[in-house]
């Protein structure tokens, strides 16, 4: 079965210092995929950054950048410069696999991150 | 463009109400999705629809019954809901079923059954 840990439930860090959100999973897949998503109060979940399991580099994407550690099964999330705007849930998300070849995101319990000023 | 739109943005109904989600993509996505986000809690998936066919029900109860009318639209229809139905109800939708494709979601809508 595949599993997405996420064992911090809050984070607080100061305005413009870089923050780690950990997650860590669990599959039998060889192939895999594992996201992050934001979702601030509003609701929305916005897609962040994307990294496969036969990537050889980390995955990038602007301020936020993916420490994925395959050893280890950690794909961690690390936001540098912090802004107030980023304050939000943040969740890590592994693709599962359903009947047919269908995906499903199978989400971790997510972590609330505040930035202060 | 990467815009999922939801309508209504919240809705409340009783118990005897029929009310419908409504959820739109114009990114000419192939695949759509139904999810629940209950208070404090991760999405879990409802509902895929890969081709405008239902592909995917994860055992949901009847009161929830959804439609794809076209590529662009999908909606929910509600039923005789109970107060527990309570929820974020987040569509999303990717380029295809398959691969490495992330899935945009739109806003939700926040539903309250009294």
């Amino acid at each position: 079965a595949q599993k997405i840990t996420q064992t911090q439930p809050g984070m607080f860090v100061q305005e413009k210092e870089a923050v780690t959100l950990d997650c860590t999973y669990d599959t039998s897949d060889p192939s895999y995929g594992l996201f992050w998503y934001k979702q601030p109060s509003s609701g929305e979940m916005i897609f962040l950054i994307y990294q496969g399991s036969y990537d050889q580099q980390n995955a990038t994407e602007g301020r936020y950048s993916l420490n994925f550690q395959k050893a280890r099964k950690s794909a961690n999330l690390v936001i540098s410069a912090s802004q107030l705007g980023d304050s939000a849930m943040y969740f890590c998300a592994m693709r599962g696999i359903l009947s047919g070849g269908y995906n499903k995101l199978i989400f971790g319990a997510g972590t609330r991150l505040a930035v202060h000023p | 463009d990467t815009e999922v739109t939801q309508t209504p943005k919240h809705l409340v109904m009783g118990m005897t109400n029929k009310k419908s989600l409504k959820c739109e993509q114009h990114m000419g996505h192939r695949a759509m999705y139904w999810y629940k986000q209950k208070a404090k809690k991760p999405p879990e998936l409802m509902f895929v629809y890969s081709y405008e066919k239902l592909s995917i029900n994860e055992s949901v109860p009847s009161r929830f019954s959804p439609e794809c009318p076209n590529s662009s639209l999908l909606n929910l229809h509600l039923h005789a809901l109970q107060p527990e139905d309570s929820a974020l109800y987040l569509c999303a939708s990717s380029p295809t079923r398959q691969g490495a494709n992330e899935q945009y979601f739109g806003p939700g809508t926040r539903l309250t059954v009294t």
